[in-house]
């Protein structure tokens, strides 16, 4: 039984176009994030939400827009998608402050070409 | 100079060593110090948590860190064929702040 799940797992897609990555966790937290990993393997934070509320938005651009509808979801919607952006992105949760214990799912692998 | 520091590797060690994976760090408001294990195509697992300075050991782990010096350390005793993974190290100063991630060491234990 998965704790973060998300959808695609992988995806090939041109540039330009619009595409969303799906987010899901039952672990019952209420703080929710996004991670990048680009090809180096550097893992960075792109958002954080708890409880719904935006907390955490480093400087990424105004393509990348994450939709909390629930505390258990959230999901990632890019706009004109550039090659740049083909990286491995990582939905991660976690309870309360508790940045210390962070559950990560199992990637995206998002492919622009 | 980045927040935190760490060898990306690859180090490669002969089954049953004891391996010594470090980090150092810049900031010194970080307090939370974690080790991931991440293997290859695989999300981040959490392997180990400290809070300030001190010793933590979890079976065949022990996580050590030295405020002082801003420098981490993952030991691994007895190393097995399965711990083939890349390390990351990751630290934050508490609360809803971020957490930094290093970059990570590629480990391969070699039967």
């Amino acid at each position: 039984d998965t704790a973060v799940s998300q959808t695609p797992k992988y995806l090939v897609t041109q540039m330009g176009n619009d595409k969303s990555i799906k987010c899901e966790q039952n672990l019952g937290h209420d703080t929710m994030y996004w991670y990048k990993q680009d090809s180096k393997k550097f893992l960075k934070i792109m958002f954080s939400y708890n409880n719904k509320e935006l907390i955490i938005n480093e400087t990424v651009p105004n393509r990348f827009s994450p939709k909390s509808p629930d505390k258990a979801h959230l999901n990632l919607h890019i706009n004109s998608l550039e090659l740049g952006d083909s990286a491995v992105y990582f939905c991660a949760s976690s309870q309360g402050a508790g940045g210390n214990t962070i559950y990560f799912g199992e990637g995206s692998w998002l492919t622009v070409v | 100079q980045k927040e935190v520091e760490q060898d990306p590797g690859p180090l490669s060690v002969p089954e049953g060593a004891i391996v010594s994976l470090n980090c150092t760090y810049s900031n010194s408001a970080f307090q939370y110090f974690m080790w991931y294990r991440q293997y290859s195509r695989k999300g981040p697992e959490l392997l180990m948590y400290t809070y300030s300075s001190g010793n933590k050991e979890d079976g065949r782990f022990t996580a050590q860190v030295d405020k002082s010096s801003k420098y981490i350390s993952l030991f691994i005793r007895d190393s097995q064929p399965s711990d083939s993974a890349t390390y990351l190290c990751a630290m934050n100063s508490g609360g809803y702040q971020k957490v930094t991630f290093g970059i990570g060491t590629k480990l391969q234990v070699i039967p």
